[in-house]
C-alpha cells in the first residue's frame, strides 16, 4: 500500500524567512503526489501535485514542491513565508488500485510568526 | 472549497440516533468520496464511488453507509453502529480523465452526545 510520512508536528518560521515543510513517502511504481492546505474549521485546499516530468512543481499562493525521487521526498516551500500561511498541511498519495483514492500523511501544523 | 457543497456546517445529535450528512458537486466529477477527520490523525477514507449506483468502502466504512443515485450527490448516513461518530466529516471529488486531485466541501462537524 502506498503511504506518507510527514515527520514534524510543526513547523516555526518567522516572516519573510523560507519556509519547508516535509514529506517523505513509500510507494510501488511511480508516485502521483499531492499537497493540500486547511485552514481552521475548513475543507482542504489543492495547493500542487506531481505526476511526471520536472522535479520543482509550482502551484498555488507562491508554493512549490521538489519532488526527490532518491530520497523518496516532495517537501513543499515557500521563499517567503507570510503570517497568512499559518495553517494545517497534508501531504497526500494516490492509490491507483482505490478508485484513486488519496493516502494522507497526519498534517504538519505551520507557524508564522510576525 | 470550489463546486463542492455540504450540509450542515454543525450537526447536533443524541446517541442511538442515524444522521445523513450532504454532499453535492456541480463540477461533473464521475468520483466521490467521504473522509473522516480527527484531531492528529489525518483524514481517513470511509467511502468511495467511481460512478452512479455502485460505491465501494474505504478503510472506516463500519457504522456507515451512503447512495450514490445521482452524479451530483453522495450523501453519508452515519448509524448508531458507529462507536465513536464526533468528527469533522468532509466530501470530495475528482475527475478520473485528468488530474486525480480531489476538490472538498466545506466539511460538516458532527457532535453527538
Amino acid at each position: 500500500a502506498q503511504s506518507v510520512a510527514q515527520p514534524e508536528d510543526q513547523v516555526n518560521v518567522a516572516e519573510g524567512n523560507p519556509l519547508t515543510v516535509k514529506c517523505t513517502y513509500s510507494v510501488s511504481g511511480n508516485p502521483y503526489l499531492f499537497w493540500y492546505v486547511q485552514y481552521p474549521n475548513r475543507g482542504l485546499q489543492f495547493l500542487l501535485k506531481y505526476i511526471t516530468g520536472d522535479n520543482l512543481v509550482k502551484g498555488s499562493y507562491g508554493f512549490e514542491a521538489e519532488f526527490n525521487k532518491s530520497q523518496t521526498s516532495f517537501h513543499l516551500k515557500k521563499p517567503s513565508a507570510l503570517v497568512s500561511d499559518s495553517a494545517l498541511y497534508f501531504c497526500a498519495v494516490r492509490e491507483k488500485e482505490y478508485g484513486n483514492k488519496l493516502v494522507f500523511g497526519a498534517g504538519t501544523i505551520l507557524r508564522v510568526k510576525s | 472549497d470550489g463546486g463542492i457543497t455540504q450540509s450542515p456546517k454543525y450537526l447536533f445529535r443524541k446517541e442511538g440516533q442515524n444522521v445523513t450528512l450532504s454532499c453535492e458537486q456541480n463540477l461533473n466529477h464521475d468520483a466521490m468520496y467521504w473522509y473522516r477527520q480527527d484531531p492528529g490523525q489525518g483524514l481517513r477514507l470511509i467511502y468511495y464511488s467511481q460512478i452512479v449506483n455502485d460505491f465501494q468502502k474505504g478503510d472506516i466504512a463500519e457504522g456507515y453507509s451512503v447512495s450514490r443515485e445521482k452524479k451530483e450527490s453522495f450523501p453519508l448516513t452515519v448509524t448508531s453502529a458507529q462507536k465513536n461518530p464526533t468528527a469533522f466529516y468532509l466530501c470530495a471529488s475528482s475527475s478520473l480523465m485528468r488530474g486525480y486531485e480531489q476538490y472538498f466541501g466545506p466539511g460538516t462537524r458532527l457532535t453527538v452526545t
